[in-house]
C-alpha cells in the first residue's frame, strides 16, 4: 500500500492564482513529520515546508503553507500567488519511525504544476 | 546555490563495476542523506548518517555502503552496478535531522552502460 499518495500527475494553474496540490499519508506512528519539495527543470530538490504531527498550527513559509488535516491524513501544500517561478514537480513526503526506532523517508509520485501567464 | 556539494556530477559506467559517489555537508550539518531518483522508482530514502553514526535506513541494496567521515563529508559506494542502478543521486545535509530542512546538493547522475 501507498503510503504517500499524490493524486494529481499533473496541474495547471494561471499566474497570480492559488493552489493546491493534494497529498494524503497512512502511517500508525503516532509521531511523524511531513515535507514538501520543490524540483524545478534544473534538478535540483529545494525544501519548502515542514509540519510536525503534534504541530497545532498548519506550517506557513512565505507564499506556501501546508493544510493539515491529521483526521483525514491529509497535508496538502497551498500555493498563494502563483509566479511563473514555480512550475516544477513538488514532492510530497513523510518521515516516520520505525519498528526499530530509526526514522524512514517516504516519498510521493510528485505533482507536476504549470504556471501559465 | 544549497552550500552541499556532490561530486562528480556525471558517472557513466559499466555493468558489474564499483563506483563512489562523495558528498560534502553544509558548513556546520551533522547529518548526511542519500537520496535515488530514477524514472520507474520515482525518489527513495537510502539511508541517513548524523555525526558518523547510521541514523536511519531505507530502501538501500546491500550492494549499495555508505559511511560519514570524522570531517562529516558522506561517500556512497556502488558495487556490482545493473543497468537498474543508472539515476539521480542526491546528498542532503540538515543540523539535526528530525524537522529541520534538508539541503540537497545538485546530484551525481549515474549512468550505468
Amino acid at each position: 500500500a501507498q503510503k504517500i499518495t499524490q493524486t494529481q500527475p499533473g496541474m495547471f494553474v494561471q499566474e497570480k492564482e492559488a493552489v493546491t496540490l493534494d497529498c494524503t499519508y497512512d502511517t500508525s506512528d503516532p509521531s511523524y513529520g511531513l515535507f514538501w519539495y520543490k524540483q524545478p527543470s534544473s534538478g535540483e530538490m529545494i525544501f519548502l515546508i515542514y509540519q510536525g504531527s503534534y504541530d497545532q498550527q498548519n506550517a506557513t513559509e512565505g507564499r506556501y503553507s501546508l493544510n493539515f488535516q491529521k483526521a483525514r491524513k491529509s497535508a496538502n501544500l497551498v500555493i498563494s500567488a502563483s509566479q511563473l517561478g514555480d512550475s516544477a514537480m513538488y514532492f510530497c513526503a513523510m518521515r516516520e519511525v520505525t519498528e526499530s526506532g530509526t526514522y524512514k523517508y517516504i516519498f510521493g509520485t510528485g505533482t507536476r504544476l504549470k504556471v501559465l501567464a | 546555490d544549497s552550500g552541499v556539494t556532490q561530486t562528480p556530477k556525471h558517472l557513466i559506467t559499466a555493468t558489474g563495476q564499483r563506483v563512489t559517489l562523495r558528498c560534502s555537508p553544509r558548513s556546520g550539518d551533522l547529518s548526511v542523506y542519500w537520496y535515488q531518483q530514477s524514472l520507474d522508482q520515482g525518489l527513495q530514502f537510502l539511508i541517513q548518517y548524523y555525526n558518523g553514526e547510521e541514523r536511519a535506513k531505507g530502501n538501500i541494496l546491500e550492494r549499495f555502503s555508505a559511511q560519514q567521515f570524522p570531517d562529516l563529508h558522506s561517500e556512497l559506494n556502488l558495487s556490482s552496478l545493473e543497468l537498474g542502478d543508472s539515476a539521480l543521486y542526491f546528498c542532503a545535509s540538515s543540523v539535526e535531522g528530525v524537522s529541520d530542512t534538508q539541503y540537497f546538493g545538485p546530484g551525481t547522475r549515474l549512468t550505468v552502460l
